[in-house]
């Protein structure tokens, strides 16, 4: 079964810095894009960035670009989320997703597996 | 931004009803809209993609409909394991998703 593990997430102070890392397993990694999506405490779900299926290529929603870095690692199944110069607005669960194609950029592309998740707290 | 409104933002319905949830964009995004569920403490699970396919692994039960501007998920004959908040999400400016507000679900 798809397995996505979220790690790193802990209490940091406002304008401080994180790493977020997601390990996947039993799927060929290298063949999906993967995304990070964020749930602020009693909100919806907001699509932060994703990557595609060889790394080649990079995507930010407005309020994160400058500040965080999405990277990957398919030799070892990481996917990696730097956050830095965190504020409040940061704060919540985030969530490594896989894409259903290797290109996120194809419409109807689809986030059909998801971790648990990982808090960050910004205080 | 294309906004993604859900209605309603809660409901209460008891085991065997025919459950209904509505989602508008405020753009023609034609059948480009997911519909996922979640529960407390889990992982968002993707049940319909493309407005009407049944994802993988997804019961029966539930049902997708629409284009354009308005969507509905149904779920008929409500079990107690659907119990969650069901969310939309437009995948027409992928990669840059939106999501709707989400819709809480509670069984009687």
């Amino acid at each position: 079964e798809v397995e996505l593990v979220e790690s790193g997430g802990h209490l940091v102070r406002p304008g401080g810095s994180l790493r977020l890392s997601c390990r996947a397993s039993n799927f060929t990694f290298s063949d999906y894009a993967m995304d990070w999506v964020r749930q602020a405490p009693g909100k919806g779900l907001e699509w932060i960035s994703s990557i595609s299926s060889r790394g080649s290529h990079t995507y930010y929603t407005d309020s994160v670009r400058g500040r965080f870095i999405i990277s990957r690692d398919n030799g070892k199944n990481s996917l990696d989320l730097q956050m830095n110069s965190l504020t409040a607005d940061d704060m919540g669960v985030y969530f490594c997703a896989r894409g259903n194609l290797g290109d996120p950029t194809i419409q109807g592309y689809a986030l059909d597996k998801w971790g648990l998740g990982i808090l960050v707290t910004v205080s | 931004d294309i906004q993604m409104t859900q209605s309603p933002s809660s409901l209460s319905a008891a085991v065997g009803d025919r459950v209904t949830v509505t989602c508008r964009a405020s753009q023609n995004i034609r059948t480009f809209l997911n519909w996922f569920q979640q529960k407390p403490g889990k992982a968002p699970k993707l049940l319909i993609y493309g407005a009407s396919i049944l994802h993988s692994g997804a019961p029966s039960r539930f049902s997708g409909s629409g284009s354009g501007t308005d969507f509905t998920l149904t779920i008929t004959s409500l079990q107690p394991e659907d119990s969650a908040t069901y969310f939309c999400q437009q995948s027409l400016t992928v990669p840059s998703v939106t999501f709707g507000q989400g819709t809480r679900l509670e069984i009687k």
